[in-house]
């Protein structure tokens, strides 16, 4: 299957700082990615759906100032978690559908990050 | 608003089957997918149903009834790996919407 990979898998900084998480599909071009966030013994919940060349669309509730996504390329979405706080302590995993027929189908996951506030 | 319900824990032993059920209620509707969840890493891929009725891919099987709103993940002969969270998705318009997901303990 399709390949999506994640960097970094892990991340601990202060509060107030910006953190980069990069999402990548490795073997097909994706116009479309999706950004997860995932509470411990939660279930997943998307904040955004990021699309190449445009704006990210945000779900209602989630700050598209803190939470800034950027799709530059077919191949790479970036989510920027500004000012952290210890609140944005989660797992945040990106995600992408291969063109074609398994469009509707089957979705890619990357590894996810750990992003850990202190 | 959009809702998909699941048990959030199921208990069985080893070789026995488990089935865990998914009720939905989202707006756009184009199928129901199944992923599976270890602890600490990134849900993969188990089964799909755009149609009624049921899908098998080896140990693990999913039905859908559209009408219903309903479908469920069936595991059979179960292994102590398959000790997991799994989560039903619903595709809605572009978007990939979870479920609340169940933690399925295998115990020996």
């Amino acid at each position: 299957g399709a390949v999506v990979s994640q960097h970094p898998s892990w991340v601990i900084c202060k509060s107030g700082t910006s953190v980069k998480i990069e999402c990548r599909s490795l073997d097909f071009q994706a116009t479309t990615m999706f950004w997860y966030r995932q509470f411990p013994k939660q279930s997943l919940m998307l904040m955004a759906t990021s699309n190449e060349g445009s704006k990210a669309t945000y779900e209602q509730g989630v700050e598209k100032d803190k939470f800034l996504i950027n799709h530059a390329s077919l191949t790479l979405s970036t989510l920027t978690v500004t000012s952290a706080h210890p609140e944005d302590s989660s797992f945040y995993i990106c995600s992408a559908r291969e063109p074609g027929e398994k469009e509707n189908t089957e979705a890619f996951f990357g590894q996810g990050t750990r992003l850990t506030v202190v | 608003g959009q809702s998909l319900e699941q048990p959030s824990e199921v208990t069985a032993v080893e070789g026995a089957i488990v089935q865990i059920n998914c009720t939905y209620q989202t707006s756009g509707f184009y199928g129901l997918s199944w992923y599976q969840q270890h602890d600490g890493g990134a849900p993969t891929f188990l089964s799909y149903n755009a149609l009624d009725g049921l899908e098998e891919t080896g140990r693990f099987s999913s039905f859908l009834s559209r009408s219903d709103s309903y479908g469920y993940l069936l595991l059979q002969e179960l292994q102590m790996k398959d000790s997991a969270s799994y989560f039903c998705a619903v595709k809605s318009f572009q978007k990939l919407v979870f479920g609340t997901g169940t933690r399925l303990l295998v115990s020996p």
